[in-house]
């Protein structure tokens, strides 16, 4: 149990346009869902919170216009970098906490999506 | 977010051999979490601790919550080459919203 999945696993984009990163969680219901972004031999840093229904809430120096995120339903977080730029080819990843009730449930981490911009 | 302190940053050790990390906050937290990544994957869940002092084992792996729950730490037994990663560790705070502020990371690398 607690799946989470990412889609697509890689991908690699010209600057300038636009990428589309899906998490959903495949045996639970998420009311919330974080993404992280990590960087090579880095740790992994709190991007935003998307909280179902609800406007994403983003950690201080992340650009709201820039990643666009959207938690249409209880399974499934989208992560769009709009006017994607070299700097931000990395590794992003979302994770999943289960509603069950108890705040003190953990999270559960996708396989991450390696972004590439040329 | 801001970091914990995890250390040590990485180690060499020879298979059969223990291993032991730790991670120290200035901040309480509710909740610690281990987690191990392989390269090019997420984060998985190793162990996960709910109470100060509790003491927590997953088959090789030991893992306590400190007293003053501003640490923790991670004890591998008899390392396998399979062990080869890296972990990290994760504090929780309910009032935060739940968010994971995470460690540097421990690179473990294995000699057979």
């Amino acid at each position: 149990g607690a799946v989470v999945s990412q889609h697509p696993s890689w991908v690699i984009c010209k600057s300038g346009t636009s990428v589309k990163i899906e998490c959903r969680s495949l045996d639970f219901q998420a009311t919330t869902m974080f993404w992280y972004r990590q960087f090579p031999k880095q740790s992994l840093m709190l991007m935003a919170t998307s909280n179902e229904g609800s406007k994403a809430t983003y950690e201080q120096g992340v650009e709201k216009d820039k990643f666009l995120i959207n938690h249409a339903s209880l399974t499934l977080s989208t992560l769009t970098v709009t006017s994607a730029h070299p700097e931000d080819s990395s590794f992003y990843i979302c994770s999943a906490r289960p509603w069950t009730g108890d705040w003190g449930e953990t999270q559960y981490f996708g396989p991450g999506t390696r972004l590439l911009v040329l | 977010g801001q970091q914990l302190n995890q250390s040590p940053q990485s180690m060499f050790i020879q298979e059969g051999e223990d291993v032991s990390m730790n991670c120290t906050s200035s901040s309480i937290f509710n909740t610690w979490l281990w987690y191990k990544q392989d390269p090019g994957e997420g984060p998985v869940l190793l162990i996960a601790l709910y109470k100060a002092g509790e003491l927590t084992s997953n088959g090789r792996l030991t893992a306590q919550f400190g007293i003053t729950r501003k640490d923790s730490f991670l004890n591998i037994s008899a390392s396998i080459p399979s062990d080869v990663g890296i972990y990290f560790c994760a504090g929780q705070f309910m009032n935060a919203g739940n968010m994971l502020t995470f460690g540097g990371g421990t690179r473990l690398m294995v000699k057979p």
